[in-house]
Order: C-alpha cells, then structure tokens, then sequence
C-alpha cells in the first residue's frame, strides 16, 4: 500500500524558509517524478513543482526564483524549500507522485499539512 | 487567478445528470489531455479522469470526461449524496518552460 505523508514545521515567520518533507512508504521513489502542490484557505489547489528521482526540477513560475526541491532516494523522501515566505504562502501543503512523469496526472497524495505563515 | 476557467458551483437532486466545464486556450487544454480530480474537504484529491476520458481503477463508470479544442467538460450522471465535493480539472501549460494549471475549482452541491 502506497502512502506518502508530509511532515514539517505548520507554522513559519515572514521572510523566513519554509521547509517540508514528504515521506514515501509501499513503493520505491525510484523511477517517479514527485510533486508539490498547495492549497491556500479558500482558494483552489496550485501545483508548486515537481522533482524526479534524479533530480530533475521544474518550478511554477509563480515561485520559481523562492523554490527548490530536492529527493533523497536513500530515505525515500523529497523535499520542498520555500524561502521568503509571506502570508501568501499560507496553505496546506499536499506531496504527491507524479505518474506519467512530469505531468499533471498525480495518482497518490499525503493528506496535507497545513503551515501558517505569520509573526 | 486560475488560468483554467471553471464555473464555482453547480447541483442537482441525487440521479440527475450533472456538468462541470473547464475553459483554457491553445497553450493549455488545446494542446495536451485533462485531468479532473475529486476533492472532499480535509481529505486528499483524489484522481478521477485522466487523458481526457479514462477512469482510473475504482473510479465508477457515472463520472466521465471529454474534451473539445480549448474546453474539457466532467460529467457525473446518476449523481448520488457523496459525489458532494469539489472538482478541479488540470492540465499541462505549454508556455514558459511548461507548468501545470489547474481550473478555478467547482463545488457539486447534491440537493
């Protein structure tokens, strides 16, 4: 059974970096491309990027000079770095993999962390 | 905004037909397949259509897609109580170094 859960800090100061992890259990992280994807309250889902087991990246524009993603096939993770935060940020992070590799076709989800971007 | 167009709400009493649009463009829905995802609150999106009109493993067979030069649309026929969520169509954005978009989002209220 594939599970992916996401883990980090749900709260974060302006201007500062938000980090998250995703973990994957039930499948290797091997030979998937793995995704960010946002939801702020109120609003709908936005994809923030994805990262291939190589890691390959592409960014949404809209964070592409705040963002990096990173994977650690050792771990079975990937990562996502969001620097200089704003209450923008503010949304509940979801990790999913990306079945058709570099694309929007995202089969398996975490549940979502929610992180909150205030002093 | 959403590059992806989708109307915010749409209902129907339990067996109607229901019908979700998603407006794009050429450097989107015109040029690559749609995906559509089902969404219930404090839950994980759920893959429901993907390449325009193929139900992944233990989608029912209700909920079908299609597409349309710049426009996709989702279809839930025989709507039941828990098809009560939020939709969102997604696809791939050719322009820049390519991105996923996904739609404005449209909440299936089951009167």
């Amino acid at each position: 059974q594939v599970q992916l859960q996401e883990s980090g800090p749900g709260l974060v100061k302006p201007s500062e970096t938000l980090s998250l992890t995703c973990t994957v259990s039930g499948v290797s992280i091997s030979s998937y491309f793995w995704t960010w994807i946002r939801q702020p309250p109120g609003k709908g889902l936005e994809w923030v990027g994805y990262v291939s087991d190589t890691g390959i990246t592409n960014y949404n524009p809209s964070v592409k000079s705040r963002v990096t993603m990173s994977v650690d096939t050792s771990m079975n993770q990937f990562s996502l770095r969001l620097r200089s935060v704003t209450a923008a940020d503010t949304a509940v992070y979801y990790c999913a993999r990306d079945a058709d590799g570099g694309s929007d076709t995202f089969d398996m989800w975490g549940q979502g962390t929610m992180v909150t971007v205030s002093s | 905004q959403s590059v992806l167009t989708q109307p915010p709400s749409a209902s129907g009493t339990p067996g109607q037909r229901v019908t979700i649009s998603c407006s794009g463009s050429s450097s989107n829905i015109g040029s690559n397949t749609v995906n559509w995802y089902q969404h219930l609150p404090g839950t994980a999106p759920k893959l429901l259509i993907h390449r325009n009109n193929q139900r992944p493993s233990g989608v029912p067979d209700r909920f079908s897609g299609s597409k349309s030069g710049t426009s996709a649309s989702l279809a839930i026929s025989g709507l039941q109580s828990e098809d009560e969520a939020d939709y969102y169509c997604a696809t791939w954005d050719d322009s820049l170094n390519g991105f996923c978009v996904f739609g404005s989002g449209t909440t299936v209220t089951v009167l």
